[in-house]
């Protein structure tokens, strides 16, 4: 089936150091989403892209639709500790009727205060 | 904003037992439902997913079953457990309707079940 590759796996970073994660695929999306996962919870939506090239921002955190419709990338200026957590991206599809979302498998990210 | 409840928040289950996990929704009509599984460590599995009441679609063959008797109501079930279920289940929602771009999807807190 479809699959996102999403890298770095993990990440151990400086607090107030910028993170850059991404996300590809070999299929073309809609919509890509970004979502941060604290442990023990369920995910909470970041981001929401619906356009090839579209850039936005919440807070600290900015990402960008890829223009090939094929990628998505993250990142988050001057890290802070509640930054932990792994972060996912997502993929929209429409399949037999219905929405469907394919998940990348994380970047987990640790920062060092 | 659609809220979305899941309990118990976690659950310890003797190999062979039966399990019933619940999922309601507040905030919204005819959502698309979705049971995910995550394993210790690793990304989202969808496990089933439902547009509508008594309509279940199954990702991927497995040991647990899933139903929607009410709109706003998802109930992931097993006759008996197996080891292999152990993981983090998670409820996910999106409205359904308003076209691709009213689609994202969000999730409950999870139950976190552990097979004994």
């Amino acid at each position: 089936g479809q699959q996102l590759n999403q890298s770095p796996q993990s990440m151990f970073i400086q607090e107030g150091e910028d993170v850059s994660m991404n996300c590809t695929s070999s299929s073309i999306f809609n919509t890509w989403l970004w979502y941060k996962q604290d442990p023990g919870e369920g995910p909470v939506l970041l981001i929401a892209l619906y356009k090839a090239g579209e850039l936005t921002s919440n807070g600290r955190l900015t990402a960008q639709f890829g223009t090939t419709r094929k990628d998505s990338f993250l990142n988050i200026s001057a890290s802070i500790p509640s930054d932990v957590g792994i972060y996912f991206c997502a993929g929209l599809t429409y399949t037999s009727g219905t929405y469907k979302y394919i998940f990348g498998t994380g970047t987990r990210l640790k920062v060092l205060a | 904003s659609q809220t979305i409840h899941q309990w118990p928040a976690t659950l310890v289950q003797p190999v062979g037992s039966p399990l019933s996990l619940e999922c309601t929704v507040e905030g919204t009509s005819n959502p698309n439902l979705y049971w995910y599984r995550q394993a210790a460590g690793r990304g989202l599995q969808l496990l089933f997913y439902s547009v509508g009441i008594g309509q279940i679609s199954s990702e991927v063959p497995q040991n647990l079953s899933a139903s929607r008797p009410q709109d706003r109501q998802f109930i992931l079930s097993s006759k008996k457990l197996l080891l292999s279920d152990s993981g983090f289940y998670l409820c996910a929602c999106n409205p359904g309707t308003g076209g691709w771009r009213n689609q994202p999807q969000h999730f409950g807190d999870g139950t976190r079940l552990s097979i004994l």
